[in-house]
């Protein structure tokens, strides 16, 4: 099965400024997709972006921005002019196209400091 | 929009006991799962279902069984609850539709499960 890997537990950001969160993954697919979701405290998982690995450029919405190198399996998430709401856990996430699961990483406490 | 709704918010349960966990959504979507979510560990895939009575390991089944008699609802079974399922169990669903790129899992709002 795909492994989704994230080395941060915790990042700090002052308000404002730019963050950047790591996702690695371990997958022998060439085609699949992978997904940023934010959990704020209310539980609720939102998605934030997603990447479809066959396109070369990296999606971006808004202040959230991606850099997807698939050579090296890295999909690391850019906040751009973080604001309080952003505070969150950020899961990084893989979907398979061949048996459709998905599969998240342990997660990235964000905090943002006023 | 999309609603998946988890029957419980909050839940106790007696060690030894039969749990339900009940998951609905309303959007007529092949795919539903149940993860676990625990600090530092992320959410865990236990079991996902890809179609009516469908249904896959993963990664962390034993304890567990599932159940999709309709295609709006997934239900989570633990046969006899142990301390160790004390947990948050996270529903989801989706499709996949490449043409729309309609992709991503939706997800309920949790159950906050705690064995006693």
């Amino acid at each position: 099965a795909q492994t989704v890997t994230q080395s941060q537990p915790e990042m700090s950001v002052q308000e404002a400024e730019t963050v950047t969160l790591s996702c690695t993954y371990d997958t022998s697919e060439s085609d699949y997709y992978l997904f940023w979701y934010k959990q704020p405290p209310s539980r609720q998982m939102i998605l934030v972006i997603r990447q479809e690995a066959y396109k070369q450029q990296n999606a971006t919405e808004n202040r959230f921005s991606v850099n997807f190198q698939k050579a090296a399996k890295s999909f690391s998430l850019k906040i751009s002019d973080s604001q309080l709401g952003d505070a969150a856990m950020y899961f990084c996430a893989y979907r398979s196209l061949n048996n459709n699961d998905m599969r998240f990483g342990a997660g990235t406490r964000l905090t943002v400091k006023p | 929009d999309v609603k998946v709704t988890q029957s419980s918010r909050y839940l106790v349960k007696r060690t030894g006991e039969k749990v339900f966990l009940e998951c609905v959504q309303d959007m007529d979507h092949e795919n539903m799962f149940w993860y676990r979510q625990d600090p530092g560990l992320g959410l865990r895939l236990i079991y996902f279902s890809y179609d009516v009575k469908m249904k896959e390991k993963g990664d962390i089944p034993e304890g567990y069984s599932v159940s999709r008699e309709k295609k709006e609802r997934f239900s989570l079974i633990l046969e006899s609850a142990s301390t160790n399922q004390t947990s948050m169990y996270l529903c989801a669903s989706s499709l996949v539709d490449a043409r729309t790129g309609l992709t991503e899992a939706f997800f309920g709002q949790g159950t906050r499960l705690t064995v006693v």
